[in-house]
């Protein structure tokens, strides 16, 4: 089975700071790992993934994350923070063959202070 | 290529009654995977589609069910609606099962029961 912890529900962070959420997994399998970012009244958008290769996956809007086996982690961080990354972030595992099912964390709220 | 749509965005119902949730997923995709949304218990996996067969199944009581059709669009219905069904239920399709497919979702439907 997998699951994923994500620590700190409400994430503060002044404007042009660095943003930084973790994320830590457990997987009986080789895992494939997943952020999604949510805004208001929407859907889930993919912001990254990892599957297989390098660690350190980069995605849109300017975040990035890297893959840490050893740690089981998967902390996902932007340099400079802006206005419109506010929104709720969730971590998700699923195993790398078999179904597409997908384990979330709890997800953070991420405030953006100006 | 057109996104994941839900209908309805949303819905009120009475607790008791029945109601089916709509997907239609991005064209050529052929998995369709259910979560239901919720502020106590986040983000869980309910089912998913292949290709008309359900794959896997999340631990939600019979009154929840689902099924896909020939052209992958997907139906869930919950019958006797409880209160604690009220959430967001997101529907996310993918190209494929297993491999490194990643999961696209839809806006949602936004589930209230009274």
């Amino acid at each position: 089975a997998q699951s994923v912890t994500q620590l700190g529900s409400h994430v503060s962070v002044s404007e042009g700071a660095l943003v930084l959420l973790r994320c830590n997994y457990s997987s009986s399998v080789p895992p494939y790992l997943f952020w999604y970012v949510q805004y208001p009244n929407q859907g889930l958008q993919l912001l990254l993934k990892y599957t297989t290769g390098a660690t350190l996956v980069k995605g849109i809007n300017g975040f990035e994350a890297e893959f840490k086996k050893s740690e089981t982690s998967f902390h996902l961080t932007k340099p400079s923070a802006h206005m419109s990354d506010a929104a709720e972030y969730f971590c998700a595992v699923r195993p790398s063959y078999g179904n597409n099912r997908l384990a979330f964390g709890k997800g953070n709220q991420v405030v953006v202070i100006p | 290529k057109a996104g994941v749509t839900q209908t309805p965005r949303y819905l009120i119902k009475t607790r008791g009654q029945q109601v089916t949730l709509s997907c239609s997923p991005i064209s050529g995709h052929r998995s369709v995977s259910w979560y239901q949304q919720t502020p106590g218990q986040g983000l869980q996996f309910l089912f998913e589609y292949f290709s008309e067969t359900q794959r896997n199944k999340g631990n939600f009581p019979g009154r929840f069910s689902g099924r896909q059709f020939s052209n992958s669009r997907s139906e869930m219905n919950v019958s006797t609606l409880e209160l604690g069904d009220s959430a967001l239920y997101l529907c996310a399709s993918s190209g494929g099962t297993g491999g490194s497919y990643e999961q696209y979702f839809g806006p949602g439907t936004r589930l209230t029961v009274t």
